[in-house]
């Protein structure tokens, strides 16, 4: 039982580049979550996702895409990455549905440095 | 939608010592708070958590204290040791309508001095 991972977890884009960030997680989770986790500013959500096929804006969506084809994996897209995108971010999940607990188990992050 | 706010941003304590760490919401509707640890370089992971029907939960060196009508909760941590030395992340959700999504506290980086 791996929980929760993240690919890649280290990247450094030139500004305009485009690349995906892959989460995959094996309990069985129907939530997912991307968050950015900026110095000072805690963790903010960009986009979550409540079943596959499904996905909604969160906190901070501008400049990113995400897509849940298969419920263990949340894709998190960066079209044409800029500076202000340079940060930690992280992927989560939880169980959701009527049984839901919240509680949030997350990967081990990814660090994005955009130039 | 909810907002969090957290105190202090930063906490230095002898070790041995207690710390606290207060945690305020704005949805009155909000019926879980967890709190995360983050170590330096590492992921956010739970510690303990309470749901609004508990005022207080405990679990060994660690607690947890609701109070609904203030809508505030706090974080103890008694006889602290180095090892406790992380950035603590509160954080506020509505399991019943908000699809799981929290809200989560700036965070405070919590030194304990040996």
């Amino acid at each position: 039982n791996a929980g929760v991972t993240q690919t890649p977890k280290f990247r450094v884009l030139k500004t305009g580049q485009s690349m995906t960030l892959l989460c995959a997680q094996d309990m069985n989770h129907e939530y997912m979550y991307w968050y950015r986790q900026d110095p000072g500013m805690g963790l903010r959500l960009i986009h979550y996702s409540v079943g596959e096929g499904t996905t909604a804006k969160g906190e901070v969506p501008d400049g990113y895409n995400v897509s849940r084809l298969k419920k263990q994996n949340f894709l998190l897209g960066l079209e044409s990455a800029a500076p202000s995108q340079t940060s930690v971010y992280f992927c989560a999940s939880s169980f959701g549905g009527p049984i839901s607990t919240d509680t949030q188990y997350f990967g081990p992050g990814t660090r994005l440095t955009v130039l | 939608g909810e907002n969090v706010e957290q105190h202090p941003s930063t906490l230095s304590v002898q070790e041995g010592d207690s710390a606290v760490i207060k945690c305020t919401y704005s949805d009155s509707a909000s019926n879980y708070f967890p709190w995360y640890k983050q170590e330096l370089g590492k992921r956010p992971q739970l510690i303990i958590d309470i749901r609004s029907n508990v005022g207080e939960k405990k679990d060994q060196r660690i607690a947890v204290t609701l109070n609904k009508t203030a809508k505030h909760f706090s974080l103890h941590i008694t006889e602290t040791q180095p090892e406790d030395s992380a950035v603590y992340f509160c954080a506020a959700s509505n399991g019943n309508t908000n699809a799981g999504k929290s809200t989560f506290g700036d965070g405070t980086t919590l030194t304990v001095k040996p």
